[in-house]
């Protein structure tokens, strides 16, 4: 039974570029976390999704950043013009149901030139 | 408020000693506290959970004991061993939805010397 899957683990972007992350929830769970996490520090919320649904996006930042869990494929974090400040560690994390404990994916490492 | 606060950032400990990782919250509406293990380049596993209607919870070699009234909670690893070695996080989240916006202590670094 594969856990949560995030795709690339690296992903290397030039400052203005686009940066896609992807993560498939672990099978039979359609409950979707984004987190981020900055070098020597914990893990920061970002959002929260259901299928075709963002529950709690209180953690994103206004402008740039995107997420969505379409009914069909994995959800994507979207980030637009990419800048220095957003290199980091992105984890998707994913639950059966909302009262169920996290599983993590191992994250996309985002490096920003 | 919804910070958690852990203690200490590094912690080195001998092989078979005890390991404790102390984290508080100020958020009295917190009801699920687990703690995540991370190695390098992985993501956290869950370690162990506790609610707040019990005051200590046992799996194995780890222990989390919870103090409602002083609002802290800590992480106990007895016979410490080094493959112990990782990142720690405590965590909080609210309400009934207790697998939902999980917020994390900054991490400790635990070394276990052989």
């Amino acid at each position: 039974n594969a856990g949560v899957m995030q795709n690339p683990r690296h992903l290397v972007r030039r400052r203005g570029q686009e940066a896609r992350l992807r993560c498939s929830p672990m099978k039979g769970h359609s409950h979707v976390y984004w987190y981020r996490q900055l070098p020597e520090e914990g893990l920061k919320f970002m959002v929260y999704l259901q299928k075709e649904n963002i529950i709690d996006e209180s953690g994103m930042p206004k402008e740039r950043f995107s997420a969505e869990f379409p009914k069909e494929g994995p959800s994507i974090l979207r980030i637009q013009q990419v800048v220095r400040g957003d290199s980091a560690a992105y984890f998707c994390a994913s639950s059966q149901n909302k009262n169920s404990p996290l599983h993590f994916g191992n994250g996309t490492r985002l490096t920003v030139t | 408020q919804q910070q958690v606060k852990q203690s200490p950032q590094s912690l080195i400990v001998q092989k078979g000693g005890i390991s404790i990782i102390n984290c508080a919250y100020e958020n009295t509406a917190f009801d699920y506290f687990p703690w995540y293990q991370q190695f390098p380049g992985k993501g956290p596993a869950l370690l162990i959970a506790i609610r707040p209607d019990v005051s200590e919870k046992k799996e194995g070699r780890f222990t989390i004991s919870f103090n409602k009234s002083a609002k802290q909670f800590s992480l106990h690893i007895m016979d410490s061993q080094p493959g112990d070695s990782a990142t720690y996080f405590c965590a909080a989240s609210l309400g009934e939805t207790s697998g939902s916006r999980l917020t994390f202590g900054e991490g400790t670094q635990l070394t276990v010397n052989p």
